[in-house]
C-alpha cells in the first residue's frame, strides 16, 4: 500500500478560489517533505522544500504567497494554492523522505498526486 | 544542456523483448531514482542506487558513478510496463522521461 497519501486526487475549484493539497506519510516520520508541479508532457519540477517545524524553502521562480506551505507535523504537509487562476491548472505531486536507516531507510515515496483544474 | 538526460525519449515494443533506458547526469549526487508514472500520474519509485545494480523482478538497475551514467533494464516486457520511466537526482533534478509503451 501508499506509504506517503495525497488528498484530494482531483480537485476543480473556481478562479480567485484557494485550494488545499494534502500529503501525509504513512508509516514513518518524514522532517522533510517535497512538492513538485507537472505539465502535461513535462517532467517533475520541484516547488519547494517543506521543513517540518520551519519555513519552506522555495526554488526560484515559485511564488511562496501564492503556494503557501506547511507542515506542522512530522507527518503532514499541506500545499495551499491561493487566488488560484487557470494557469496553476497542473499535476501536484508530493514526496517524503523515510530518514530512518535500514530496509526502506533514505528512501523517497511519491504521493499519487493531485489534478488540480481552475475553471 | 539538462543536468539529467534520458534516452531514449520514446520507446515502443513488442512483449517479451528486453528492455533498456538510459540515464547520463553532470551533477554529483548522493543517489540516483528510478521512478516510473502512469497515464493517470501516480509515481512509484522502483530504484533507489547510489553504486552497483539492484535487482526487482523483472526489473534491474544499474549505475556507474564514474561514468554518471544509469540504466533500468526491463526483462521479458509486458504491456503493463507501458508508462514513462523517470530517471532523478536526489529529490531534485528529474529527467524529462522515456514513454514505453509495449504491445501484445
Amino acid at each position: 500500500g501508499a506509504v506517503v497519501s495525497q488528498h484530494p486526487s482531483r480537485v476543480i475549484c473556481k478562479s480567485g478560489t484557494s485550494v488545499k493539497i494534502e500529503c501525509r506519510s504513512l508509516d514513518f516520520q518524514a522532517t522533510t517533505m517535497f512538492w513538485y508541479r507537472q505539465f502535461p508532457k513535462q517532467s517533475l519540477m520541484l516547488m519547494a522544500t517543506s521543513n517540518e517545524g520551519s519555513k519552506a524553502t522555495y526554488e526560484q521562480g515559485v511564488e511562496k504567497d501564492k503556494f503557501l506551505i506547511n507542515h506542522a507535523s512530522l507527518t503532514l504537509s499541506t500545499l495551499t494554492v491561493t487566488s488560484a487562476h487557470p494557469e496553476d491548472s497542473s499535476f501536484y505531486i508530493c514526496s517524503a523522505r523515510n530518514p530512518l536507516p535500514g530496509q526502506g531507510g533514505n528512501t523517497i515515496y511519491f504521493g499519487e498526486g493531485s489534478w488540480l483544474t481552475v475553471v | 544542456k539538462n543536468e539529467v538526460e534520458q534516452s531514449p525519449q520514446n520507446l515502443t515494443a513488442q512483449e517479451g523483448e528486453f528492455i533498456t533506458i538510459n540515464c547520463s547526469y553532470s551533477v554529483g549526487i548522493s543517489a540516483l531514482h528510478w521512478l516510473q508514472q502512469h497515464p493517470g500520474g501516480g509515481i512509484v519509485s522502483l530504484f533507489m542506487l547510489s553504486s552497483g545494480k539492484k535487482k526487482h523482478g523483472r526489473l534491474i538497475a544499474t549505475i556507474n558513478i564514474q561514468e554518471k551514467h544509469s540504466s533500468l533494464h526491463i526483462t521479458a516486457s509486458h504491456p503493463r510496463d507501458s508508462a514513462v520511466y523517470i530517471c532523478a537526482v536526489g529529490e531534485l533534478i528529474f529527467g524529462t522521461g522515456t514513454r514505453l509503451q509495449v504491445f501484445p
